[in-house]
């Protein structure tokens, strides 16, 4: 099976900081991830997707980097804000002959704190 | 983007209740449902995928007659938690994905608590 995880459980930043948590990956065949933030009581939402033919997509504020030969995933958020605190979760697929409704992984989740 | 609404967002009840829980996709047709179970400070456990018009298909040690999932239109799907035990209490969260495929889109969750 697949485990995806997050090698900082806790992250703590001070406004305007730049944050950057990362994630793990153990499954190669894995080709879709996406990063997602859940602010307490809610549902996850969606921040940015990439897939495994990029290595970088930016949006908003945010990048996620992906390096396929180790594995690995990060998501930086520019000038973090306050706002910006909340649990982040990386999540990663399998797509199969071009569809993409696999089932999610999703890694253990990191607590970004922003200080004002 | 993509809306998807859970209802209830809070239960409260006795032991021994069946309690239901709506997932509504509201400006998208949902082909793919998944419910999802969260504990505290921990990440999201897959529970169940489910889709319109066939039998869920769950996931190894989610028990389908206690959680039961009905996919009856491509805009709602139900999970009913039937006689419900205080180990059920949790965070239960859908998502859906429409014809497009990936990135699920998710409910803002539904808290259950069993007294």
């Amino acid at each position: 099976g697949e485990s995806v995880g997050l090698h900082l459980p806790t992250l703590s930043v001070q406004e305007g900081d730049n944050s950057i948590i990362n994630c793990a990956y153990s499954n190669s065949a894995s080709d879709y991830f996406i990063w997602y933030k859940q602010e307490s009581g809610k549902g996850p939402q969606f921040i940015i997707d990439i897939r495994s033919n990029m290595d970088k997509r930016q949006g908003q504020r945010v990048t996620v980097l992906l390096n396929k030969t180790v594995k690995h995933l990060s998501l930086q958020i520019a000038a973090t804000q306050p706002g910006d605190s909340a649990v982040y979760f990386c999540a990663a697929t399998m797509t199969a002959g071009g569809t993409s409704y696999g089932k999610l992984t999703f890694g253990q989740g990191t607590i970004l704190t922003v200080h004002p | 983007g993509a809306v998807v609404s859970q209802h209830p967002s809070r239960v409260i009840c006795k032991s021994g209740t069946s309690v239901k829980i709506e997932c509504r996709s509201l400006d998208f047709q949902a082909t793919t449902m998944f419910w999802y179970r969260q504990f505290p400070k921990q990440s999201l456990m897959l529970m169940a995928t489910s889709n319109e018009g066939s039998k869920a298909t769950y996931e190894q040690g989610v028990e389908k007659d206690k959680f039961l999932i009905n996919h009856a239109s491509l805009t709602l799907s139900t999970l009913t938690v039937t006689s419900a035990h205080p180990e059920d209490s949790s965070f239960y969260i859908c998502s859906a994905i429409s014809r497009g495929g990936q990135p699920q889109h998710f409910g803002d969750g539904t808290r259950l608590s069993i007294l």
